[in-house]
């Protein structure tokens, strides 16, 4: 059973470069049609997908981030990564990874998000 | 502000039925497939619709989903103390710039 394990620094000073990593286990990064995803909550608010990354390395970002975001994947490692750049007390969240399955149904995509990892709260804070 | 609308809250007594609605557009929920979340207390979301209207193995058939044109419905029927949390609906907008899309959230009180 694949499981997800975020990780990195808790605090972050305003302007700098938030970096957090996916680690996941129970299963290859590589092996299946997966995309490997990351999503953030404020405290007290909705959901915000933030971006996602295929096995092939290629990505697709949140078009309101996507100017100060990176996704990256290190097969050997079996971990993904995230890099949020210029960041202001409004990306102060929980930020979670998460798995997305692609299924295809009369070149229809049908597509949701399992297993998702427990979370980690990202202060940005001098 | 969410792209989905979905209300913040809804409440009912255990036992009792209830919906929580989903509401997007052609681009959205018009022309891909919802999913939906239950995030308990304190812990990370947890898929729990999927393909509009499937449950994953593990999830109770006390919980459905269905879609009509550009809005969705979560229906949880024989209401628990345990099913009080956080649901999401969520989908892919296929516009211009592609990406996932997910409601506010609604709280389930269950009284």
């Amino acid at each position: 059973q694949v499981q997800l394990q975020e990780s990195g620094p808790g605090l972050v000073k305003p302007s700098q470069t938030l970096s957090l990593t996916c680690t996941v286990s129970g299963g290859s990064i590589s092996s299946g049609s997966y995309y490997w995803s990351w999503i953030r909550q404020p405290a007290g608010k909705g959901l915000e997908w933030i971006g996602r990354i295929y096995t092939s390395g290629s990505t697709n970002y949140n078009p309101s981030l996507k100017s100060r975001v990176t996704i990256s994947v290190d097969t050997s490692k079996n971990q993904f990564s995230l890099k949020l750049s210029s960041v202001t007390a409004a990306d102060t969240a929980v930020y979670y990874c998460a798995r997305e399955i692609p299924e295809y149904r009369w070149l229809q995509l049908i597509n949701w998000f399992d297993p998702w990892g427990q979370g980690t709260l990202v202060t940005v804070s001098s | 502000q969410s792209v989905l609308t979905q209300p913040p809250s809804v409440s009912a007594a255990p036992g009792q039925k209830v919906t929580i609605s989903c509401s997007g557009s052609s681009s959205n929920i018009g022309n891909n497939y919802v999913s939906w979340y239950q995030q308990l207390p304190g812990t990370a979301p947890k898929l729990l619709i999927y393909d509009n209207n499937k449950r994953p193995s593990g999830i109770p058939d006390r919980f459905s989903g269905s879609k009509s044109g550009t809005s969705a419905t979560l229906g949880i029927t024989g209401l628990q103390t345990g099913d009080e949390a956080d649901y999401y609906c969520g989908t892919w907008d296929s516009s211009l710039s592609a990406f996932w899309v997910f409601g506010g959230g609604t709280k389930l009180t269950v009284l």
